[in-house]
């Protein structure tokens, strides 16, 4: 089976150009949840979504970041414009929801550099 | 607001050892405690799941408990390999209003296997 499939694996990109992250979770999923990981602050949840529905995005950092979930197989994180504080690995994950039993699956992650 | 630590941030132990990851959680309202692995370069792949109302979770050499009450979870990993060289992470999913898809994440312990 087919795992959680992000792109691009690494972006390196200059401050104040758009930057557009895409995942395409696991087929049957119906959960997809951003996150973002770095040194000081660890692994933090950005945003959420159930049945493609946005459900809580308390931890997108402000207003320069949006994402999308067009449809079931796919999602999109955008920054814009793009920080040097942006730099960071950027997970994707996807889980089935059913009860507080099934585990997240996750991609390998974006590697974001903002010059 | 929950909060995840894990001691010892990193860890070095010869092939063959018994070791004990530590997890402590602030808030015992949760859903459930998940345990993850975390190779260089690569996402998390979940080892273990632990229910609010559960004890412990084996798989093979892997064994999590799980004390609510106090808050703290550990992670026991039998006749340690060098293949076992990874970051472990634990996460908990805090019980609260809309469901249990949030995950809270400690910054995870840093494991080396020397053989």
């Amino acid at each position: 089976d087919a795992g959680v499939i992000q792109s691009p694996r690494h972006e390196v990109t200059e401050m104040g150009q758009e930057v557009t992250l895409r995942c395409k979770p696991i087929s049957g999923h119906n959960s997809l949840f951003w996150y973002r990981q770095t040194m000081m602050r660890g692994l933090e949840l950005l945003i959420y979504f159930n049945n493609n529905v946005p459900i809580d995005d308390s931890g997108m950092p402000e207003d320069r970041f949006s994402a999308k979930m067009p449809n079931a197989s796919f999602s999109t994180l955008k920054i814009q414009p793009s920080e040097p504080r942006d730099s960071a690995v950027y997970f994707c994950a996807s889980s089935f929801l059913r009860h507080s039993n099934q585990p997240q699956h996750f991609g390998d992650g974006t590697r974001l550099s903002i010059l | 607001k929950q909060e995840v630590t894990q001691i010892p941030a990193a860890l070095s132990v010869p092939e063959g050892e018994n070791l004990v990851l530590n997890c402590s959680f602030t808030d015992s309202a949760i859903y459930n405690l998940q345990w993850f692995r975390q190779d260089p370069g690569k996402g998390l792949t979940s080892l273990l799941l632990i229910q609010s109302s559960q004890r412990e979770q084996t798989s093979g050499r892997l064994n999590a408990s799980l004390d609510k009450s106090s808050g703290r979870s550990t992670l026991y990993i039998a006749a340690s390999q060098p293949g076992d060289s990874a970051t472990y992470l634990c996460a908990v999913s805090p019980r609260q209003e809309g469901g249990s898809e949030k995950l809270v994440f400690g910054k995870g312990t840093k494991l080396t296997v020397n053989p």
